[in-house]
């Protein structure tokens, strides 16, 4: 079974600050997904991944993928009060392996002015 | 567009009694899964549909958990009786036929506490 792990799980920053989201996965995969969550609210999708080394930035958020080394990282520069929410990378596997999205466990991201 | 809908927005039962969540996909979309995020833990798969059929259902916990989705429209989970471990998320999302697998579309989730 396709395994994803992000870490951390927890992570608090303070304004201004950087840091950077991981994401592992165990086997080969057709995408990689970047997602944000508030609170009541749906997943809203971030970046789509296709393939190594690719790379995509939006505002204060970068997002890149890793194929050989099977890792994602979500690039926070400069964090603001409202990048405040949970984050959530996602793979789908080969067509073999379903139809299904596997999730990593999110990180919630507390940005304190 | 509409996006996913999902209702209840939160539930709260005690263990042993039947909870029945709805969700109602994006219009013209065939594809619907269900999945579930336990506290702290990750967002995990339980069942896909192509309209009212179940493609694969391999992340069904239990028995007690029913899906269904007649006319291919919106679709129930219903948890009977419920366990204290039925506790988490409940996210739905959908997809069209031609993108398939990859452009899923999330709804808010129901958010089920058994007591």
């Amino acid at each position: 079974e396709l395994k994803v792990e992000q870490n951390p799980l927890f992570l608090s920053m303070q304004e201004g600050k950087n840091y950077t989201i991981y994401c592992n996965y165990s086997t080969t995969s057709d995408r990689l997904y970047w997602y944000r969550q508030d609170p009541g609210k749906s997943l809203e999708s971030l970046f789509v991944l296709l393939s190594n080394g690719a790379v995509k930035q939006e505002g204060r958020l970068m997002a890149s993928l890793d194929t050989k080394a099977r890792l994602s990282t979500l690039h926070i520069t400069a964090a603001v009060h409202d990048l405040s929410a949970t984050y959530f990378c996602a793979v789908v596997g080969l067509a073999n392996t379903g139809n299904q999205f596997y999730f990593g466990t999110g990180t919630s991201l507390t940005v304190i002015p | 567009e509409a996006g996913v809908t999902q209702f209840p927005s939160h539930s709260v039962i005690e263990k042993g009694q039947t909870v029945t969540l709805r969700c109602d996909p994006i219009s013209g979309h065939d594809n619907l899964y269900w999945y579930r995020r336990v506290m702290g833990k990750e967002i995990k798969f339980l069942l896909h549909f192509v309209k009212e059929s179940k493609q694969d259902e391999s992340g069904m916990p239990n028995n007690r958990f029913l899906a269904e989705r007649t006319g291919g429209t919106y679709s129930t989970l219903k948890v009977q009786p419920a366990e204290l471990e039925d506790s988490g998320v409940y996210f739905c999302a959908s997809s069209h036929t031609l993108q398939g697998r990859y452009e899923q579309y999330f709804g808010p989730g129901t958010r089920l506490t058994v007591t």
